[in-house]
């Protein structure tokens, strides 16, 4: 199985701020890359797939980036309703796998 | 609209079994694969398998062989996940999620989550 690494559990930001948070897989997975938004007591929310494509009625401070094994998610001037988990996932290989999350708090 | 709507939580004792569903509306059934994921308490995502509700045809994570059968009504345009022989370690959210236009496993719609909970 692909391995997904998100190298953050977690970080504190400050509204306003631009937030990067990076995923590795262990392989190529030739931007089959997706990246969820999860707020408490919610179902994730498909942000981007394919690396770059931001899903429709997703807000255009959120970006995406990278290729081979290294993805970026980027969210310029970060907004209260933005503070949730946030994942990436491979669908390159079956089965799926998922990082462990990287989750936002506000200083 | 597209909604997946989702079975209530379960409480169910060690060694039964539980069946949950996911009603699909606002889309053609049939014309998307359905997912299903495990999320534990306050851990990540696990993928489970998935269903192509046009022909029944289904794949399943290794990890979760035996453990999950995943089946559709196409008549209700529902999906159900049974899980057999419940543990302590089967205590989590399932979700169902469908597969999108980019790939059969990406997820763009997902349902609101079912818990199972299981416990003597």
């Amino acid at each position: 199985d692909i391995q997904m690494t998100q190298s953050s559990s977690s970080f504190s930001v400050s509204l306003g701020d631009r937030v990067t948070i990076t995923c590795k897989a262990s392989e190529d997975i030739y931007n089959r890359l997706a990246w969820y938004q999860q707020k408490p007591g919610n179902a994730p929310r498909l942000l981007i797939s394919g690396a770059t494509s931001l899903e429709t009625g997703v807000p255009s401070r959120f970006s995406g980036s990278g290729s081979g094994k290294d993805y970026t998610l980027s969210i310029t001037s970060l907004q209260t309703e933005d503070v949730a988990t946030y994942y990436c996932q491979q669908y390159w290989s079956t089965p799926p796998t998922f990082g462990g999350g990287t989750k936002l708090e506000i200083k | 609209e597209v909604q997946l709507q989702q079975s209530g939580p379960e409480l169910v004792k060690p060694g039964a079994s539980v069946k949950i569903s996911c009603k699909a509306s606002g889309y053609s059934f049939t014309g998307y694969f359905m997912n299903w994921v495990k999320q534990s308490h306050g851990k990540s995502l696990e993928w489970i398998g998935r269903i192509n509700p046009y022909n029944g045809d289904t794949f399943y994570n290794q990890k979760f062989k035996g453990k999950a059968t995943l089946t559709v009504d196409k008549s209700s345009s529902t999906a159900h996940m049974e899980l057999l022989s419940l543990t302590s370690e089967d205590s989590a959210v399932y979700y169902c999620g469908r597969g999108s236009y980019y790939g059969p496993y990406a997820m763009d719609y997902w349902g609101q989550g079912t818990s199972v909970t299981v416990s003597s």
